[in-house]
């Protein structure tokens, strides 16, 4: 079974700060990988995806992520952070045979100080 | 717009009472949508998988008999808490894969349920 670990609980961080969340899974197949944001009080939203291809992948509002196959990561930046980017992150794997569910890590929350 | 929907959106109820929570998939059709559970400051843990037309797929150490799933429908599954207790307070979100193949999945917006 995979597992998925974010190791960075809570971060905080000044507006205009960079940002890097770090993710890490456990699984020796293929797999789709996946971050999504919880705004406060809101459901969850997909930021970006990686199924295949470029392992640098472009998301939503600025956010991106790198796949390393060899270090089992997918870590996401993004250049300057703003406060609205106060949020849950959550970073997701799929086990790419045909099986939807999603195993998500524990999640890091950000704070953006103003 | 909101493409997964779930209701009620909170729920109080006493201790003993069963609850039904409904997720529905707003404009497309699944034959497959997953309930999770979050605990506060924690991650979402998939407690099972809602199949349209069979049973339910109940992950490690989840009840089948206290969580009771039903997909009704190619739009409809609920989650029943029988027998409610004060610990099954939590956060209850439904999601549903859209597309096939390599899919995204959309998150209903969850349901908060407290146990008195």
């Amino acid at each position: 079974a995979q597992s998925v670990s974010q190791h960075n609980h809570h971060v905080i961080l000044s507006e205009a700060a960079s940002l890097e969340l770090g993710c890490n899974y456990s699984y020796g197949g293929t797999v789709n990988l996946f971050w999504y944001v919880q705004y406060p009080g809101q459901h969850l939203q997909l930021l970006l995806k990686y199924f295949s291809g470029d392992p640098l992948v472009k998301g939503i509002k600025g956010f991106e992520a790198e796949f390393i196959k060899s270090k089992f990561s997918f870590n996401l930046r993004k250049p300057s952070v703003q406060w609205s980017d106060t949020a849950e992150y959550f970073c997701a794997v799929n086990a790419d045979f045909g099986n939807e569910k999603l195993t998500f890590g524990t999640g890091t929350r950000l704070t953006i100080i103003p | 717009g909101a493409v997964v929907s779930q209701h009620p959106s909170r729920v109080i109820c006493k201790s003993g009472t069963s609850v039904k929570i409904e997720c529905r998939s707003l404009d497309f059709q699944a034959t497959t949508m997953f309930w999770y559970r979050q605990f506060p400051k924690q991650s979402l843990m998939l407690m099972a998988t809602s199949n349209e037309g069979s049973k339910a797929t109940y992950e490690q150490g989840v009840e089948k008999d206290k969580f009771l799933i039903n997909h009704a429908s190619l739009t409809l599954s609920t989650l029943t808490v029988t027998s409610a207790h004060p610990e099954d307070s939590s956060f209850y979100i439904c999601s549903a894969p859209r597309g096939g193949g390599r899919y995204e999945q959309y998150f209903g917006p969850g349901t908060r349920l407290t146990v008195t």
